[in-house]
Formats: C-alpha cells, structure tokens, sequence
C-alpha cells in the first residue's frame, strides 16, 4: 500500500441498505478525515478522528458513523442509506503533529443510492 | 458563518498566465491551502500560505493578504494538463479545512 486507499471504488445501493466504506492508510498519520464531494459544493467534512480511538463530528455527521480503532483504518458506515447520500466520498490523513498540517486524500468512492 | 468564494469557472489560453481569487471569510485563521483536482480524481495539495505574501512553487504562485480575507493563485505558462479545478480551503480556530466550490480552470490551444 502506498498513501491512502479507498474501497470499493463505486457502489449502487438500495436505499435503506447499510453500507460500509473502507479507508486505510500507511503514512503513520495520526489524523483521518471523510468529506463527501456534491457538485456545486465544496467538500464537506462527515467526521475526523485526531487520533486513533478518538472521533469527532464535522459539519454533515448525520446519517454516518465511524470507528477508529487503530492508526491505519477508518471505516464510514451509513447505517441505513438515503438517496440524499449519493455523493462522492473521499477519505483523507494528514500529520497533525506540527507542520505543515497538508491533508493527503485517497482515490475515492463514488456511491449511488436508489 | 464561515465562507470561502472563488469563481465557479475560468478559461485561459495555453501559454499564458491566470490567477484565481479566493476571498474567505472563517472562524479564526490558522492557513489557507489551494489544491489541484483533475476530474474524476483525488484533490492533491498544491500550495500553503500562512504569512502575507507571495509563495513560489515553479509555475505556480499563491498570494495571502489576512487583513483582506484574500488570497490568490497564480498559474504561469499554462500548459493543457493544468485543466482542472482550483480549490481553495481555510484552516480554522478548530483546525478544520473549510473549502470553497473550487474553479474550474479550462485551457484552450
């Protein structure tokens, strides 16, 4: 693995279906972060983790969840899907220790909800 | 609230220089970041300006003024492969990136 991966890469999804979207890093960064990207709009934080076993709420949490139970994953899950929810969602790190604080992003799940 | 404003669409012409406004208006002000994303792909970082003033990267050059809520990048020599969107983000008090829509930059022969 190198940087940050993201699977899978699309997905069709009934609604009311649950849904986990998969994100693993290997940069050793202790900050994580889910945007979903709508046209027209920018990125939008769903939630972040500053360090692994802690999480916290961004500016659209509602309807998601996430778990950081160690460095290197950080899985999103949508407990039960919404049309509402068909985005783009990008999954990124960064190394908050100081510095530059520059956030690194995976490649992306392109998600549809019908 | 919190606002980043940046033109939704811009075109240039091969070879020459284009520079692309980011006005902010945040919570507090620790950086602002321009990234490049080409359609399709991942954001990927592009610049950093914590200072006023003017940062040099090659072809690619960002202003900051904080009094004025204001930033800019400067692409030089445009080249076909720098057809993508421009987005630009304010580090807050929290030290959350806040993005603007982006502007998307076509280059034309």
């Amino acid at each position: 693995i190198a940087g940050i991966t993201q699977a899978p890469t699309s997905q069709i999804l009934a609604a009311g279906r649950r849904m986990t979207l998969r994100c693993t890093q290997d940069m050793r960064h202790n900050a994580m972060y889910w945007y979903r990207q709508d046209l027209g709009l920018g990125l939008r934080l769903i939630h972040y983790s500053n360090t692994a076993g802690t999480t916290g709420k961004g500016e659209v949490p509602d309807g998601y969840s996430v778990s950081r139970a160690n460095t290197d994953d950080f899985p999103l899950t949508l407990a039960s899907a919404v049309p509402s929810q068909t985005s783009v969602y990008f999954c990124a790190s960064s190394d908050s220790d100081g510095g530059l604080n520059e956030q690194f992003f995976g490649p992306g799940t392109r998600l549809t909800v019908l | 609230g919190q606002n980043i404003d940046q033109p939704t669409e811009m075109t240039a012409t091969e070879g020459a220089i284009v520079q692309i406004n980011c006005t902010y208006q945040t919570s507090g002000f620790n950086g602002l970041f321009w990234y490049q994303q080409h359609a399709g792909e991942a954001p990927t970082f592009l610049s950093y300006n914590v200072l006023d003033g003017l940062e040099e990267k090659g072809r690619f050059s960002s202003f900051l003024s904080r009094s004025k809520g204001y930033s800019y990048l400067l692409l030089k020599e445009l080249q076909m492969k720098d057809s993508a969107s421009y987005l630009c983000a304010v580090m807050d008090s929290n030290y959350q990136l806040i993005w603007g829509a982006g502007t998307k930059l076509i280059i034309k022969p």
